[in-house]
């Protein structure tokens, strides 16, 4: 079957780094997506991973492992503008987005 | 307007009336999408259009229907509400293989 895998909810300190991880089993795969939601709103891109390694974006950097079906997006110097959900997606063999259930960031001052 | 728009923004309905969701989007993309969202779940797909004119099922597509006669517009409808019908409801579009785009959504209350 098609399964993401994410923490239901994280707590981190303003300033501080946080990793969140995401593990993912689809029938093919076609990129692994990051989205940011915060409460009430729709989701946002934030990244996109297909090949291996390390795509860094301002303070947001999303990794990706193909053979360990395992991303991660790294959050740098929090801000309490970060408090929101984060979405793993991956995208399979027909191109459709197979979704987390999402992570809860909670950033504390 | 520009992006995706989604009306209307939040709704109560009684159970068994019949509703329709819009979603309009000026980006000229060939995919769009419905979502919904359940606290504690991911986002589920209900129906999909690839281009215009072509429609495809979901994850979770039962008590929805979905037309697409033009690039614009993708109008999901619930012929008969039931409370398990009670969401959040996201449109999104995309490029196919490329990034989704979602709308603000529309809170659904079915009573």
């Amino acid at each position: 079957g098609q399964n993401i895998d994410q923490p239901t909810e994280m707590t981190a300190t303003e300033g501080a780094i946080v990793q969140i991880n995401c593990t993912y089993q689809t029938s093919g795969f076609n990129g692994l997506f990051w989205y940011q939601q915060h409460a009430g709103e729709a989701p946002t891109f934030l990244s996109y991973n297909v090949l291996d390694g390390l795509e860094e974006k301002g303070r947001f950097s999303s990794f990706l492992s193909r053979s360990k079906g395992y991303s991660y997006l790294l959050l740098k110097e929090l801000q309490m503008k970060d408090s929101a959900s984060y979405l793993c997606a991956s995208m399979d063999s027909n191109y459709q987005l197979i979704w987390g259930a999402g992570t809860k960031l909670i950033i504390k001052p | 307007i520009a992006g995706i728009t989604q009306a209307p923004t939040s709704q109560i309905l009684a159970a068994g009336r019949r509703m329709t969701l819009r979603c309009t989007q000026d980006m000229r993309h060939n995919a769009m999408y419905w979502y919904r969202q359940d606290l504690g779940l991911g986002l589920r797909l209900i129906h999909y259009s690839n281009t215009a004119g072509t429609t495809g099922k979901g994850e979770v597509p039962d008590g929805y229907s979905v037309s697409r006669a033009n690039t614009d517009d993708f109008p999901l409808t619930l012929a008969s509400a039931v409370p398990s019908q009670t969401s959040v409801y996201f449109c999104a579009s995309s490029d196919r293989e490329d990034t989704q785009y979602f709308g603000p959504g529309t809170r659904l209350t079915v009573l």
